[in-house]
């Protein structure tokens, strides 16, 4: 199936520090999704991006249409304990794709 | 309140013994997927549909089976559950149009099978 290459596959940060996360991809995509997964939860949409280079914000996260794209990235700037969880790029080319998670943990 | 259900949220079963796990949305979405998700190896697609009566296979099909009959409900179908199905699964749904694709996420169903 189509394969999206998440990194880094996990992440031990201090509280107030920035986290960047980031897909890739061989093939051509018109749609970047980000979700994030609280513990024992469904996945929510944080983010979505539609047009190659857009950037768009959504609080404290940015995330970013590669302009080939072939890749999307996503960004928390000074991080807080709730940040904790599973971020995962995803896309759309008629089925719904995902990369195998960013798992997020942020020491107090 | 626009949602996607599932249930049960949480199942344990046998060996062998059929079971079915519900999916409904109530957001007149064209599509709807499961997905299984076990650690280190993400979201993995089990089924999809694009529309009533139109279903396709994901990365990880075997042992599963789905229907879609109606637009808002599509039920994931273990015939002979084994251990190795026991997981978290998720379904999700969304419309097929360019610019709003945004899938949302049922709460999930953790299946043991022992």
């Amino acid at each position: 199936g189509q394969q999206l290459n998440q990194s880094p596959q996990s992440m031990f940060i201090q509280e107030g520090e920035d986290v960047s996360m980031n897909c890739t991809s061989s093939s051509i995509f018109n749609t970047w999704l980000w979700y994030k997964q609280d513990p024992g939860e469904g996945p929510v949409l944080l983010i979505a991006l539609y047009k190659a280079g857009e950037l768009t914000s959504n609080g404290r996260l940015t995330a970013q249409f590669g302009i080939t794209r072939k890749d999307s990235f996503l960004n928390i700037s000074a991080s807080i304990p709730s940040d904790v969880g599973i971020y995962f790029c995803g896309t759309s080319y008629g089925k719904l794709t995902f990369g195998q998670g960013t798992i997020l943990t942020v020491h107090p | 309140e626009a949602q996607v259900t599932q249930n049960p949220r949480y199942l344990i079963t046998v060996t062998g013994k059929k079971l079915t796990v519900t999916c409904s949305q109530n957001m007149n979405h064209e599509y709807m997927s499961w997905y299984r998700q076990d650690p280190g190896l993400g979201l993995r697609q089990i089924y999809y549909s694009m529309n009533v009566e139109v279903t396709d296979k994901g990365d990880v099909p075997e042992g599963y089976k789905v229907s879609r009959k109606e637009k808002r409900n599509f039920p994931l179908i273990l015939e002979s559950p084994s251990p190795n199905q026991t997981s978290l699964y998720f379904c999700a749904s969304s419309f097929l149009r360019l610019g709003n694709t945004e899938a949302f996420f049922g709460q999930g169903t953790r299946l043991t099978v022992v």
